[in-house]
């Protein structure tokens, strides 16, 4: 089975543009969270969904939004880019939220704004 | 709130020498505990977990205990390999179950 699937890559943006990221969980899972990686530090939450619908949401600003679709794929959106949301973004999926639910993660979009 | 510490790297070990890395956490309720390894260029991959206090997580030579007397997780091997190198994260859920927070990570560099 394939495993958790992020498009796309590597992007690179400048200040003030938008961007969307993608995400496909594995088969069967039902939940997407979305982290924040920057270089040399561990990931930071930004969202999960679960089943469509928003269950958790990190210490970001507005900017950063999220969606989840009827098929669990997710995209990631951020307005009004900032030097500083350069960072590797990476997706997780997992079954069902809860806190005993493994959550396996994508090999991330490293953002890069110039 | 909920946190995650570890022992600042790197961690410079020979080929086949005891690898421990210290994870201590300040949560309430009762988290899941976690180590997650992330390989240069690559995502995290989940390295073992447990789940209640005592519980002994294990995988790949790897082991962890869930000590929450000490509200610790260490990360401990017997004898590692080269292929061992790689950053190193200890996380755990927070209470309402629908995030991990991590720590900040510590490289583990392992030289033949």
């Amino acid at each position: 089975d394939a495993g958790v699937t992020q498009s796309p890559t590597h992007l690179i943006k400048t200040r003030g543009q938008h961007v969307t990221l993608r995400c496909s969980p594995i088969s069967g899972h039902k939940s997407v969270s979305w982290y924040q990686q920057v270089l040399g530090q561990g990931p930071q939450f930004i969202f999960q969904y679960y089943e469509k619908e928003e269950r958790g949401r990190g210490n970001f600003p507005d900017r950063f939004s999220a969606r989840q679709f009827p098929n669990y794929s997710s995209e990631l959106n951020v307005n009004a880019l900032l030097l500083g949301d350069s960072a590797l973004y990476l997706c997780a999926s997992s079954q069902q939220s809860g806190t005993h639910n493994e959550q396996f993660f994508g090999p991330g979009t490293r953002l890069t704004v110039l | 709130g909920d946190s995650v510490t570890q022992m600042e790297g790197p961690v410079t070990l020979s080929e086949e020498a005891f690898l421990t890395i210290n994870c201590t956490y300040t949560a309430t309720g009762y988290p899941s505990l976690f180590w997650y390894v992330q390989y240069p260029g690559e995502g995290l991959q989940l390295l073992l977990k447990a789940t209640k206090a005592d519980d002994k997580g294990s995988n790949k030579g790897f082991e962890a205990t869930y000590r929450k007397e000490t509200t610790s997780f260490h990360l401990e091997k017997g004898s590692v390999q080269v292929s061992d190198s790689a950053v190193y994260f200890c996380a755990l859920t927070n209470q309402a179950g629908t995030a991990l927070i991590f720590g900040k990570g510590t490289t583990l560099s392992v030289s033949s």
